[in-house]
């Protein structure tokens, strides 16, 4: 069974550049989870979709992030202008179903902004 | 109150050692506590889990030990192996709050051969 994809693995960025990045979940898991990791510090929940609905966002930076998830199966998120303090490892995870515990993370993609 | 509070934040332990790591919450409404283990340039995967109807689950070297009363969960690492190094988090969800994950902030453990 294929883990999830994301893509790209590296992107480096000056601030108040534009950068996108994309998540492919297993096949057939109906929610998906975008998570901001900064250095030394624990996963936090940024947006959760559920098919391609929104469940929660209260914790994404509306002013420069957004996501979106087209046809309930890939997910795109986006940040513009970027900060310094973006500079993080952005995850994305994909559950079979809502409520499910079990979460399956993709490796991320390594945002540095300079 | 969402918080989950994890220590140490790193650990050393020579091979064949106990490796404990320990986390508390606050908010009671949380009754799933996953353990997710990272290494390098991976994302988290899920390791042991517990609910709290029970105060111990073990699985192989792994074991979750749940103090309800004390909101502290804490996992045990038996016979660690330098194949165990790795970043671990604990984390905690609710039924209210549509099972999103809480994480602590991660440990991160070194077994010397």
């Amino acid at each position: 069974e294929a883990g999830v994809a994301q893509s790209p693995r590296y992107k480096i960025i000056e601030k108040r550049q534009s950068v996108a990045f994309w998540c492919n979940p297993i096949s057939g898991h109906a929610t998906l989870y975008w998570y901001q990791q900064i250095l030394g510090q624990g996963p936090k929940l940024l947006i959760q979709f559920q098919n391609n609905g929104v469940v929660d966002d209260s914790q994404l930076p509306k002013d420069r992030f957004s996501a979106e998830r087209l046809k309930g199966v890939d997910s795109t998120l986006k940040i513009q202008p970027a900060k310094l303090e973006d500079s993080a490892v952005y995850l994305c995870a994909s559950s079979p179903i809502a409520g499910l515990e079990k979460l399956f993370f993709g490796s991320g993609t390594q945002l540095s902004v300079l | 109150q969402q918080q989950v509070k994890q220590s140490p934040q790193s650990l050393i332990v020579q091979k064949g050692g106990i490796s404990i790591i320990n986390c508390a919450y606050e908010n009671t409404a949380f009754d799933y506590f996953p353990w997710y283990q990272q290494f390098p340039g991976k994302g988290p995967a899920l390791l042991i889990a517990i609910r709290p109807d029970v105060s111990e689950k073990k699985e192989g070297r792994f074991t979750i030990s749940f103090n309800k009363s004390a909101k502290q969960f804490s996992l045990h690492i038996m016979d660690s192996q330098p194949g165990d190094s790795a970043t671990y988090f604990c984390a905690a969800s609710s039924s209210g709050s549509a099972r999103q994950l809480t994480f602590g902030s991660g440990t991160q453990l070194t077994v010397l051969p």
